[in-house]
């Protein structure tokens, strides 16, 4: 079965601060890819950072980089100076090369505090 | 580039009524999924569309179907329409199918089932 967990339902963090959000994720396949997707109260689903598993380098956009551990099944999603726009419900999911669908955890949701 | 297009946003049905969504895709894109957003059970495959081929589908009853056109947009239809089907509604496009694939999303549609 394809899997991912997200234990963390709720995190806070203050403006300016650096916070981690973790995922793990369990998969058979080889040939696949990591995301976060940020979903604002705007419900507007967005890409925030993908990873292919054949890479190792953690991928980094901007503020936003991966710890990408992938014996561990580990992706976590590290934000970096905090803003309050970075409010939002963080989703990791993954996505194979046997098929096309993307597997979701259960969202976490962060709150940045002015 | 223009993003996903998703129509309407909102919707109020009754119970035993159906109901029609539809999306389009990024320009080039030819692969379409939709995902069903709950509070109780997250967000959830229903079907992936490419080349106006179903190519994969989720666990949902029959009452949930789909189609693709010639120009990639995709419509999802909803028959006999149930309290549970009330949902958030999203559509994604990636540019092929079968292979791992960032997926982008549209705005959601919103259906609420009275």
């Amino acid at each position: 079965a394809q899997t991912v967990t997200q234990s963390q339902p709720e995190m806070s963090v203050q403006e300016a601060e650096t916070v981690t959000l973790s995922c793990t994720y369990d998969t058979s396949e080889n040939n696949y890819y990591l995301f976060w997707y940020k979903q604002p109260p705007s419900r507007q689903m967005i890409l925030v950072i993908r990873q292919e598993a054949y890479k190792q380098q953690n991928a980094t956009e901007n503020r936003f980089s991966v710890n990408f551990q992938k014996a561990a099944k580990s992706f976590s999603l590290k934000i970096s100076d905090s803003q309050l726009g970075d409010t939002a419900m963080y989703f990791c999911a993954f996505i194979t090369g046997a098929n096309s669908k993307l597997t979701f955890g259960k969202g976490i949701t962060l709150s940045v505090r002015p | 580039k223009a993003g996903v297009t998703q129509t309407p946003r909102y919707l109020i049905k009754t119970r035993g009524q159906q109901v029609t969504l539809s999306c389009s895709p990024i320009s080039g894109h030819r692969s379409v999924s939709w995902y069903q957003q709950t509070p109780g059970q997250g967000l959830q495959f229903l079907f992936e569309y490419f080349s106006e081929t179903q190519r994969n589908k989720g666990n949902f009853p029959g009452r949930f179907s789909g189609r693709q056109f010639s120009n990639s947009r995709s419509e999802m239809n909803v028959s006999t329409l149930e309290l549970g089907d009330s949902a958030l509604y999203l559509c994604a496009s990636s540019l092929v199918s079968g292979v791992a694939d960032t997926q982008y999303f549209g705005p959601g549609t919103r259906l609420t089932v009275l």
